[in-house]
C-alpha cells in the first residue's frame, strides 16, 4: 500500500527556478529515499537520508527529513530542462533489518519550462 | 552498484495468457524486489523473493497470479498469470547491494494486455 502523500502532484516552473517537492509517510522508518524516474522507465537513485539525518545535500539537491512530523522535502535548486521528470520518495521501514521493500510516496511530476 | 538487465522491455499480450519477465544482476544479491506500477501512478510492491525459498507477497498479491522464480542470487522471474487488461502496467525488479541503503532498479517491462 502508499504510504504516504506527495504534494504537489504535478509543477511546472521556469528553467533556473528552484522546484520544492514534499512527502509525508505514516509509519516509523529507517531512512527515506528520493528516486527519478524519467518518462515510465527504471527509477534513478537520487539520495538516502536516515532517520537520525535532518538534512543532506548532493549537487544540487536538498532533502531535509522531520520524523516528528513524518515528513521530507527535496529542493533541487537552478533547475534545468533535464530535470523534467516524475519524483518519488521512498521509506524503509525501521522493522525489518532492511530485509524489506520500498514503500513509495505518489509522486510528483516536475516539468521545467526553458 | 548493481546493474539489472530485465526482459522484455516491454510486450502486447492477449487476455487470458502469461508473460514472464527474467531480471538478471550483475552480483550476487540476498533480496530481489518486484513492483507494479499502474498507468500513472506510483510503484507497489508485489512481492519479495529470497533465494531457496518461497517468495514472500503483499497484500493484495496471491503466487496463483504472481508466480516468482528465484533459482540463484543473480536471476529472478515474475510471470503475470491468466492476464487481464487491469494487469497493464510497468513492472520493475529491483535489488539492494547492502541492508538499508540505495535500491536500483531494472528499466521495467511495459505490458499492455488487449
Amino acid at each position: 500500500s502508499q504510504q504516504g502523500e506527495e504534494d504537489p502532484q504535478a509543477l511546472s516552473i521556469q528553467e533556473g527556478e528552484n522546484a520544492t517537492m514534499n512527502c509525508s509517510y505514516k509509519t516509523s522508518i529507517n531512512n527515506l529515499q528520493w528516486y527519478r524516474q524519467n518518462s515510465g522507465r527504471g527509477l534513478v537513485h537520487l539520495i538516502l537520508i536516515r532517520s537520525n539525518e535532518r538534512e543532506k545535500h548532493s549537487g544540487r539537491l536538498r532533502v531535509t527529513l522531520d520524523t516528528s512530523k513524518k515528513s521530507s522535502s527535496l529542493l533541487i535548486t537552478a533547475s534545468r530542462a533535464a530535470d523534467t521528470a516524475s519524483y518519488f520518495c521512498a521509506t524503509a521501514p525501521r522493522e525489518g533489518g532492511g530485509a524489506d521493500g520500498l514503500t513509495f510516496g505518489k509522486g510528483t511530476h516536475l516539468i521545467i519550462q526553458p | 552498484s548493481a546493474v539489472i538487465s530485465q526482459k522484455p522491455s516491454r510486450d502486447i499480450c492477449q487476455r487470458g495468457t502469461s508473460l514472464t519477465i527474467q531480471c538478471q544482476v550483475d552480483s550476487q544479491v540476498t533480496m530481489m524486489f518486484w513492483y507494479r506500477q499502474q498507468p500513472g501512478q506510483s510503484l507497489t510492491l508485489i512481492a519479495t523473493a529470497n533465494q531457496g525459498s518461497e517468495a514472500t507477497y503483499e497484500s493484495g498479491f496471491v503466487i496463483d497470479k504472481f508466480p516468482i522464480s528465484r533459482p540463484n542470487l543473480t536471476f529472478s522471474t515474475l510471470t503475470v498469470s491468466n492476464m487481464s487488461p487491469e494487469d497493464s502496467s510497468i513492472y520493475l525488479c529491483s535489488v539492494t547491494g547492502q541492508l538499508n541503503t540505495e535500491a536500483f532498479f531494472g528499466q521495467g517491462t511495459r505490458l499492455t494486455v488487449v
